[in-house]
């Protein structure tokens, strides 16, 4: 069973303070997506990494792929409440997009 | 608005009742996935069709069915509905699989009194 896990859960900080979300797992994904997801809308995709070591960029947001494309992490830069959300990394292997449990970011002004 | 169409967005329902919850995909998506999200289980996948076949099955309910029109339009039905069944239902499109993500739509609000 392929199973991913999001650290941490939940995260409260500071404006213009930076931060890291991770994601891990023990099975190798053939792409890594991250989603953002404010309440009462559903998941938006932000970027899909595939190679070991990618590394991409939206704006302050920094998304890497662990080389063995097990894990991925999110880097927020100088976060901003605009960034406060739900934070979902999905893997897609084996033909199914199994889904993180999430990490529920707070930044306050 | 990310072309994924979901109605209705909110429904009040009694518990032992049934309930159709409607999903247009994305033009040109031919697959079509179903996902269940309540706050204690994070999303859950529950069905996937493509091009009007079921091509996969998750944590799907037996008194749970859904389908795909040949308009490529899903619906997912919910019978007997208990307590435990109220959560937040999306609906995701892609053009075939996963690979490089789903478009998610805003969601059906179910919640059962």
């Amino acid at each position: 069973t392929q199973l991913l896990e999001q650290s941490p859960q939940f995260l409260s900080i500071q404006e213009g303070e930076n931060l890291t979300v991770y994601c891990n797992s023990s099975s190798v994904f053939s792409s890594l997506q991250w989603y953002r997801q404010e309440p009462g809308e559903g998941p938006v995709l932000l970027v899909t990494v595939v190679t070991g070591g990618e590394v991409k960029k939206l704006k302050r947001l920094t998304f890497q792929f662990g080389d063995a494309r097990k894990d991925s992490s999110l880097h927020i830069t100088a976060a901003q409440p605009g960034d406060t959300g739900l934070y979902l990394c999905a893997g897609w292997g084996a033909q199914k997009l199994v889904f993180g449990q999430g990490t529920r970011l707070t930044i306050n002004p | 608005d990310s072309g994924v169409t979901q109605t209705p967005k909110h429904l009040i329902t009694a518990t032992g009742q049934r309930v159709t919850l409607r999903c247009s995909p994305r033009s040109g998506d031919l697959s079509v996935y179903w996902y269940q999200q309540s706050l204690d289980q994070g999303l859950q996948f529950l069905i996937q069709y493509y091009n009007g076949e079921e091509r996969a099955k998750g944590n799907i309910l037996e008194r749970f069915s859904a389908q795909q029109f040949p308009d490529l339009h899903s619906e997912l039905n919910l019978s007997s509905l208990e307590l435990g069944d109220s959560a937040l239902y999306f609906c995701a499109s892609s053009v075939s699989g996963g690979f490089g993500g789903y478009t998610f739509g805003s969601g059906t609000r179910l919640t059962v009194v």
